[in-house]
């Protein structure tokens, strides 16, 4: 089974500060997808950026990059030129391509405050 | 276009009562899985169903039940609730990958519903 781990209950970044989420994962499957999500205090879970594991290249959308490290099974975001409205916990997911279905396995989550 | 919605948003029950959760899925979209969120954790995958049948399953017991409806919304029933039930529910719908033209790798949620088991 594959497992998330977030080690970052929390982080905070100064407002159009540059902030890095961490999240590693445990798979022995060489096909898969990772995603980042947003969860405001609004509970609405939104996508932030989706990352396929057979793209060597690094995913990007606008402030939000990814560090993808196959081989180290490491996967952070970061966040550039924070914005207050960035505030929210981040979940990293998991989801195999090699099993039928598209279930999603979260880590734990990181709590991410911006101050003014 | 309509996200996925959920209904109802809060939801107050007692021990050993049975609750029904529904979900309506993002336009084009087929597939439905529901997760439950407890308070301060990530959420955890429940089932999964597609074209009315169950596809997946997570390690929930029997007392957490589905169906999908022929118009691809869907209903998580819960019978002899505990107090450890109380959690958000999330719903989330995706395109299957039949679908030609969408992206099939992606869930979109809905606003979840609170459950509270007292």
């Amino acid at each position: 089974a594959q497992t998330v781990t977030q080690s970052q209950p929390e982080m905070s970044v100064q407002e159009a500060e540059t902030v890095t989420l961490s999240c590693t994962y445990d798979t022995s499957e060489s096909d898969y997808y990772l995603f980042w999500y947003k969860q405001p205090p609004s509970r609405q879970m939104i996508l932030v950026i989706r990352q396929e594991a057979y793209k060597q290249q690094n995913a990007t959308e606008n402030r939000f990059s990814v560090n993808f490290q196959k081989a180290a099974k490491s996967f952070s975001l970061k966040i550039s030129d924070s914005q207050l409205g960035d505030a929210a916990m981040y979940f990293c997911a998991y989801r195999s391509l090699e099993t039928s279905g598209s279930r999603l396995t979260f880590g734990e989550g990181t709590q991410l405050t911006v101050n003014p | 276009d309509a996200g996925v919605t959920q209904s109802p948003t809060h939801l107050i029950k007692t021990r050993g009562q049975q609750v029904t959760l529904r979900c309506s899925p993002k336009s084009g979209h087929d597939t439905v899985s529901w997760y439950q969120q407890a308070l301060g954790q990530g959420p955890q995958f429940i089932f999964q169903y597609y074209e009315e049948e169950e596809r997946q399953r997570g390690n929930f017991p029997d007392r957490f039940s589905g169906h999908q409806f022929p118009n691809y919304s869907s209903e998580l029933n819960v019978n002899a609730l505990l107090l450890g039930d109380s959690a958000l529910y999330l719903c989330a719908s995706s395109p299957d990958g039949r679908l030609a033209g969408l992206p099939t790798d992606t869930q979109y949620f809905g606003p979840g519903t609170r459950l509270t088991v007292l």
